[in-house]
């Protein structure tokens, strides 16, 4: 149990476009999701929590006409990249918040690569 | 500034060996307490998740916390060279509140 997915795993875009990223839960519901970026050889870095019904919450320095975020139901939150640059190249990663009692857990899902030419 | 600090490592053990991981947290107030293996390219997978004071073992892992000492430590028995890669410790006040990631300690088990 507690799987996420994402998807594409991997895109190569020209810079100037869009690009969606879909993170699902696939055998839980998840109020909350995170997205997550991590350059090489760096940490992760939280870029935005994500809350089904309402709007995400940004961290500082995280543009969010750049990178909009959708949580729709409780099983698909969205990443969009906007305007792509060759800077916002990238591995994205989500994960998700599965309840069981009184003890929440997050699980992550597989990333996407992000190349943006 | 809620901080998890890490042995950024490299921390080298024999196979077959005992590793073992530390992390030190600085906000009082944690509840949720985990430890995510990230193998190079690749997103973090959960190892162990522990909420209370004490030991808890999952096979070859044991995890063990101590909130009065605001410490968290991984041990990996009988290690395999499968098991190198980067230990990230994080911890949080509840689920739905975002994780505080340690910087990761890489651990590399020698064949």
């Amino acid at each position: 149990g507690a799987v996420v997915s994402q998807h594409p795993s991997r895109v190569i875009c020209k810079s100037g476009t869009s690009v969606k990223i879909e993170c699902r839960s696939l055998d839980f519901q998840a109020t909350t999701m995170f997205w997550y970026r991590q350059f090489p050889k760096q940490s992760l870095m939280l870029m935005a929590t994500s809350n089904e019904g309402s709007k995400a919450t940004y961290e500082q320095g995280v543009e969010k006409d750049k990178f909009l975020i959708n949580h729709a139901s409780l099983t698909l939150s969205t990443l969009t990249v906007t305007s792509a640059h060759p800077e916002d190249s990238s591995f994205y990663i989500c994960s998700a918040s599965h309840s069981r009692g009184s003890t929440d857990t997050q699980y992550f899902g597989p990333g996407t690569r992000l190349t943006v030419l | 500034q809620k901080e998890v600090e890490q042995n950024s490592g490299p921390l080298s053990v024999p196979e077959g060996a005992i590793a073992s991981l530390n992390c030190t947290y600085s906000d009082r107030g944690s509840q949720s307490f985990f430890w995510y293996r990230q193998y190079s390219g690749k997103s973090p997978e959960l190892i162990m998740s522990i909420y209370s004071n004490g030991d808890k073992e999952d096979g070859r892992f044991t995890a063990q916390l101590n909130k009065a000492s605001q410490y968290v430590s991984l041990l990996i028995r009988d290690s395999q060279p499968s098991d190198s890669a980067t230990y990230l410790c994080a911890v949080t006040l509840s689920g739905n509140t975002p994780l505080v990631f340690g910087k990761g300690t890489r651990l590399s088990v020698i064949a």
